[in-house]
């Protein structure tokens, strides 16, 4: 059974720095999704990874995915308040299932 | 283009009552998918319909869920009787194309369910 793990779960961080989010899963895929869900609404389509080393830049988030470690990284460039939200990776074996992490909830402080 | 949309945004009922779910689908999507998410864990898969047909309802935790999509536009999802750990966010989606696809899942904003 495919299996995603996501850390951290929580990351509080200052604007301006830095951070990765990390995704793991558990068997062969090559399909990744990332989301963003701010409280109350919809979670939104970040980024779609569909082969070995792809890479998407939008703003400050930029995420890549490696099949081969079956990692994915979503990196913050610079931190911004707006920023904040909750974060999900979500893994597609081939099927119509979205396996997802557990969600890294992300507070930028001023 | 209007998003996928859910009716109630919060239901609070007692243990032991029933509670529909609904979920209007991106006009044009074929594929809608069910979700949850119980405290604060990871979001599971329910159940995929492809217009009005049932797909895949493994992810149903019991037999006190019904899902349905009469005409293959909206669905509900029906909990009857509700227990406790039915508490949690219910989440809908809808794609355009099928399974062994690369197909972007867009997500409503859920319907946070409350059992006492």
């Amino acid at each position: 059974e495919l299996k995603v793990e996501q850390n951290p779960l929580f990351l509080s961080m200052q604007e301006g720095k830095n951070y990765t989010i990390y995704c793991n899963y558990s068997t062969t895929s090559d399909r990744l999704y990332w989301y963003r869900q701010d409280p109350g609404k919809s979670l939104e389509s970040l980024f779609v990874l569909l082969s070995n080393g792809a890479v998407k830049q939008e703003g400050r988030l930029m995420a890549s995915l490696d099949t081969k470690a079956r990692l994915s990284t979503l990196h913050i460039t610079a931190a911004v308040h707006d920023l904040s939200a909750t974060y999900f990776c979500a893994v597609d074996e081939g099927t119509y299932k979205y396996i997802f992490g557990t969600g890294t909830r992300l507070k930028v402080l001023a | 283009e209007a998003g996928v949309t859910q009716f109630p945004s919060h239901s609070v009922i007692e243990k032991g009552q029933t509670v529909t779910l609904r979920c209007d689908p991106i006009s044009g999507h074929d594929n809608l998918y069910w979700y949850r998410r119980v405290m604060g864990k990871e979001i599971k898969f329910l159940l995929h319909f492809v217009k009005e047909s049932k797909q895949d309802e493994s992810g149903m935790p019991n037999n006190r869920f019904l899902a349905e999509r009469t005409g293959g536009t909206y669905s509900t999802l029906k909990v009857q009787p509700a227990e406790l750990e039915d508490s949690g966010v219910y989440f809908c989606a809808s794609s355009q194309l099928g399974a062994g696809t690369a197909d972007t899942q867009y997500f409503g904003p859920g319907t946070r369910l409350t059992v006492l």
